[in-house]
């Protein structure tokens, strides 16, 4: 079956640190990938969108790889900061489908 | 302000009773879409509209109804409400289509006693 999986657990890191969030997925072949910002209470936020040709793409403090051979990408904060506490959601968007959204990760950067 | 509005943000609602929860963008997108959002299952698409007139099923999309007369509105209709369907919904539009950058509402917190 098609799935897109990201962690469920909470990310816990110490502020200045690298977050680093994944996104796997199986039996998609995707165009190409976007991360969202989810903020408690409301709607998600578009952050950076990566295609099948692209490996990694950069944005401030954020970067993103996609490996279509892994089946992975990887969604990193820099330097992370309080303010970048939320949650991630990485969404899929297959050749022949509609944008297809993971679960999501909660990210805390405590002080 | 470009944004996607949607109301009412809280609704309580008893099984039965029909409601309609509005959607409204002011970007002038051809692209409007429904999602419920539940724990553990992640955003799922209701339904959606590529232009006015032109509405098609999502994935979960028993139990609703959706119109769009007009471009910039999309609302979502619960004919008759029932537990589970409470949810969190979210509208969203893009500019062309599903493989566009998706603007999102802030959300409707749905309850249905």
């Amino acid at each position: 079956s098609q799935k897109i999986e990201q962690n469920s657990e909470a990310l816990n890191i110490q502020e200045g640190k690298t977050a680093t969030l994944t996104c796997n997925y199986t039996n998609y072949s995707p165009a190409y990938l976007q991360w969202y910002r989810q903020d408690p209470g409301r709607g998600p936020v578009f952050l950076l969108l990566i295609r099948e040709n692209e490996k990694e793409k950069r944005k401030e403090r954020l970067k993103v790889t996609f490996d279509t051979t892994l089946k992975q990408s990887l969604f990193h904060i820099t330097a992370s900061q309080p303010a970048d506490s939320a949650t991630y959601l990485c969404a899929l968007l297959p050749h022949t489908d509609k944008l297809i959204f993971g679960t999501g990760t909660r990210l805390q950067v405590f002080p | 302000e470009a944004q996607v509005t949607q109301n009412p943000r809280y609704l309580i609602t008893v099984t039965g009773k029909k409601l309609t929860v509005t959607c409204s963008q002011n970007m002038n997108h051809e692209y409007m879409s429904w999602y419920r959002q539940d724990p553990g299952l992640g955003l799922r698409q209701i339904y959606y509209s590529m232009n006015v007139e032109v509405t098609d099923k999502g994935d979960v999309p028993e139990g609703y109804k959706v119109s769009r007369k007009e471009k910039r509105n999309f609302p979502l209709i619960l004919e008759s409400p029932s537990p589970n369907q409470t949810s969190l919904y979210f509208c969203a539009s893009s500019a062309s289509g599903r493989m566009d950058t998706q603007y999102f509402g802030p959300g409707t917190r749905l309850t249905v006693l």
